[in-house]
């Protein structure tokens, strides 16, 4: 399958906790974003880091990239209950001309 | 702009009926995507146009289901008959310029099919 995959599968944690997610991938990447779906909602995208970048911020999220083990992580610091949703990684493959394809999340509940 | 829109939010039908979804993606978008989500088998990209051109359809179910796109700011998925196991949210999204670029995505379309 071309999908990343996301683990934890689910994560529980207090307001005021950091939050890390992880995504591996199978072959070259030319990048890999991040999204969020809120309960009932589409998916949002929340940032894009290349396959040439390491480490990347947007506000309080915080995300790497590390080539050599095809693997990405998401950090977000200081979590609020309005962080509860589901997150997903989508690689963009260097090879092929397939689409992003997503898997099928972390669900993050944040308990105030 | 107002996003992608969706329509209808809900939908509840009979086995065997025909179903029609739509979608307005974001002006100037080239790319459009529809997707169904269940628990089970998670976001599963269905069919992809660019330019209103259908690009790749591998991940239609079965010929039950179709998509049509006669122009830039409409697309259609429609399923006939409906069973189901058609149950699902479908979404579509839209994107600028390059299939892996970020995607819009709508609210979606709660289908129940009973």
């Amino acid at each position: 399958s071309q999908q990343g995959e996301e683990d934890p599968q689910a994560l529980s944690i207090q307001e005021g906790e950091n939050a890390t997610m992880n995504c591996s991938y199978k072959t070259s990447i030319n990048n890999l974003q991040w999204y969020r779906q809120n309960s009932g909602r589409g998916l949002v995208h929340l940032i894009l880091i290349r396959s040439n970048e390491r480490e990347k911020h947007s506000g309080r999220l915080r995300v790497t990239l590390d080539t050599s083990k095809k693997s990405s992580s998401l950090l977000i610091t200081a979590s609020r209950a309005a962080d509860t949703a589901s997150y997903f990684c989508a690689p963009d493959y260097s090879s092929g001309n397939t689409p992003l394809v997503f898997g099928k999340g972390t669900r993050l509940s944040v308990i105030a | 702009d107002a996003g992608v829109i969706q329509s209808p939010r809900h939908e509840v039908t009979e086995m065997g009926q025909e179903v029609t979804l739509r979608c307005k993606p974001i002006s100037g978008h080239d790319y459009l995507f529809w997707y169904r989500q269940t628990m089970m088998r998670g976001l599963e990209l269905l069919i992809y146009f660019n330019n209103n051109v259908p690009i790749d359809d591998s991940g239609m179910p079965e010929d039950r289901f179709s998509a049509k796109m006669p122009n830039a700011s409409f697309s259609t998925l429609k399923i006939q008959p409906s069973e189901p196991r058609d149950s699902a949210v479908y979404f579509c999204a839209s994107s600028l310029g390059d299939r892996a670029y970020e995607q819009y995505f709508g609210p979606g379309t709660r289908l129940t099919v009973t």
